[in-house]
This record gives structure tokens, sequence and C-alpha cells, in this order.
């Protein structure tokens, strides 16, 4: 079964400054979606960014950008000028392209910023 | 906009206690979902459903049931609460595969509910 690597459990940024979330994932398939999601506290979780692994071109999304090594199953999240509103816990996951009803979580990073 | 509601953010049971959490999402998706989120494991899939009285197990369905009487309802049942049980339980909702847009592939999530068993 595929898995899912999340090995900072906290992470920490000054407001403006640039953070980057680590994910690791394990799979066998060459076809499927990387996701990385955000739940803010006492807040519904919201997709941030999402990554077809046929697409060479690393996804963003305004400030909220991906590092994806397929070779390397990484996948992480660049914040660039971050602000107080990107406090929460942030969640990466993988689903495969065949199974659309098996989604993996990552245990979380949960990023702090700091005014 | 995409709304998935779930009928308590706080509900505090009893051991042995029948419980029922409720997910409504208004999006006319054919899947649903319901995790479970502890600290240090990240969301766990306990049961989906695909279809209206269809539903699959998932991760860690042991002491859950489910149902789908409704396309909109996805209910998720403790039988008989147990305090291993006591966590944060989030229902999700996606379209099928093949459907262009968007929404693809992602998963729409309720706002939790944090369940306390005594």
């Amino acid at each position: 079964a595929q898995t899912v690597t999340q090995s900072q459990p906290e992470m920490s940024v000054q407001e403006a400054e640039t953070v980057t979330l680590s994910c690791t994932y394990d799979t066998s398939e060459s076809d499927y979606y990387l996701f990385w999601y955000k739940q803010p506290p006492s807040r519904q979780m919201i997709l941030v960014i999402r990554q077809e692994a046929y697409k060479q071109q690393n996804a963003t999304e305004n400030r909220f950008s991906v590092n994806f090594q397929k070779a390397a199953k990484s996948f992480s999240l660049k914040i660039s000028d971050s602000q107080l509103g990107d406090a929460a816990m942030y969640f990466c996951a993988y689903r495969s392209a065949d199974n659309n009803n098996d989604m993996r979580f990552g245990a979380g990073t949960r990023l702090t910023v700091k005014p | 906009d995409v709304k998935v509601t779930q009928s308590s953010r706080y509900l505090v049971k009893r051991t042995g206690e029948k419980v029922f959490l409720e997910c409504v999402q208004d999006m006319d998706h054919e899947n649903m979902f319901w995790y479970r989120q502890d600290p240090g494991l990240g969301l766990r899939l306990i049961y989906f459903s695909y279809d209206v009285k269809m539903k699959e197990k998932g991760d860690i369905p042991e002491g859950y049931s489910v149902s789908r009487e409704k396309k909109e309802r996805f209910s998720l049942i403790l039988e008989s609460a147990s305090t291993n049980q006591t966590s944060m339980y989030l229902c999700a909702s996606s379209p099928l595969p093949g459907l262009a847009g968007p929404l693809l592939n992602e998963q729409f999530f309720g706002p939790g509910t944090r369940l306390t068993v005594l």
C-alpha cells in the first residue's frame, strides 16, 4: 500500500519569509495525483494545490508552489511571502489514478507564522 | 461553492452509547468518505460510499458502520462507543473520476466533529 511521510511535525516561519514543507511517498504506480491540504485551527480542510504525476511542470497557485521530484518520490510545498493566515496544519496526500476512493494522507505538519 | 456539513462540531458521549454522526453534501457528488484524524497519524479512512446504499470498508472499519440512504447524506454509526473512539471525525465528498474541470480528483471536507467518549 502507498504511504505518505511528512517528516516535520512542526515548522515555524517569520511573516513575509519563505518556508518549505517536506513530503515523500512510496508507490510502485506511475500515474497518480498529489495534493496539499490546509486545515486552519477549528476550520475546514481545504485544498491548497494539486499535482498530476504525468505533468513535469511544477504546480503553482499564487504564493504556493510545489517541487515535484517523481524519481525521488518527493513533493514539497513552498509558501512564499508567508502570512499570518497561513498558520495551519498542512497535509500531504496521494491518490492513485486507478482508485478514486483511496487517498492516503501524511501525518501533517503544523505551521506557525510569527509576526 | 461546494458545501459539506456535519451535524455537530463537538459531541460528548458515554461508553456503550450508540452514536450517529451525520454528513450532508450539496454538490450531487457520488463519493462520500468518513475519516478519523488523530495527532501524529493524519487521516485514516473508516468507510466510503460510491453510491446510494453502497459502501466499502476503509483501513479502520472496526467498531463503525455507515448508512447511505440518500445521495447527499452519509452517516457514520458507532454501535457501542468506546474511549478509544475519541477523535476528530471528518466527512468528505468527491465527484466521480472522469469529470472535467477543476474539481477533478479533489475531496471536499466538512468542518469535522470532535467526539469525546467518556
